[in-house]
């Protein structure tokens, strides 16, 4: 099946820092991704989705000025957590499919998880 | 906004026997799909389920849909240790490149 990373695996940083995190599809194109926040125990929340060439559509609730989405080509969209505190730390996993496949299958990278200190 | 709701919250079972999960949601959909997460991993793809089928295999893997009840299962038969996971559906009202909506997911245990 198709492949989607996600790099890093895991970052601390202190609070008022900013954090990218990047999604990557290894062996298709990826026009569009979907960036999810998890909290422990919890599900997956639907944060965004990133258009390859277009600006971010943010879920109600979500600032758009504080996880700012970049998808500047069809294989790597990064989410940056500006001026993060603690309470942005979460599991960040992005998910995307290949277009060509008609399976409807989304494929989902390993995971980012955040600790803000 | 999530609106699947899996029951039970959490199933534990023997090794074996069979475990059945429950979802439901709220909008006409298009497809339903049912996903596995280990413990602080990503998802991992079950099955598929369109809206115009009513129950798909796949391996030990059994899934229903009942678009009158808006509502799915997924039956885990002959249950290992290593089903031992969370389990979510995610259900999508669009086609390709459309978002999925995840319940809020169930932790099963098999216990050994």
């Amino acid at each position: 099946g198709a492949v989607v990373s996600q790099h890093p695996s895991w970052v601390i940083c202190k609070s008022g820092t900013s954090v990218k995190i990047e999604c990557r599809s290894l062996d298709f194109q990826a026009t569009t991704m979907f960036w999810y926040r998890q909290f422990p125990k919890q599900s997956l929340m639907l944060m965004a989705t990133s258009n390859e060439g277009s600006k971010a559509t943010y879920e109600q609730g979500v600032e758009k000025d504080k996880f700012l989405i970049n998808h500047a080509s069809l294989t790597l969209s990064t989410l940056t957590v500006t001026s993060a505190h603690p309470e942005d730390s979460s599991f960040y996993i992005c998910s995307s499919e290949p277009g060509t496949s008609g399976s409807y299958e989304q494929y989902f990278g390993p995971g980012t998880r955040l600790t803000v200190t | 906004s999530q609106q699947g709701e899996e029951d039970p919250q959490a199933l534990s079972i023997q090794e074996g026997e069979n475990a059945t999960m429950n979802c439901s949601y709220k909008t006409s959909i298009n497809n339903l799909q049912w996903y596995r997460q280990n413990s602080g991993r990503g998802l991992v793809h079950l099955i598929l389920i369109r809206s115009n089928e009513r129950e798909k295999h796949s391996g030990r893997l059994r899934v229903t849909l009942d678009t009158s009840k808006k509502s799915s299962s997924l039956l885990i038969t002959a249950s290992r240790a290593a089903d031992t996971a969370s389990y979510f559906c995610a259900s999508r009202r669009g086609g390709a490149n459309s978002k999925l909506t995840f319940g809020k997911g169930i932790t099963l245990s098999v216990r050994p």
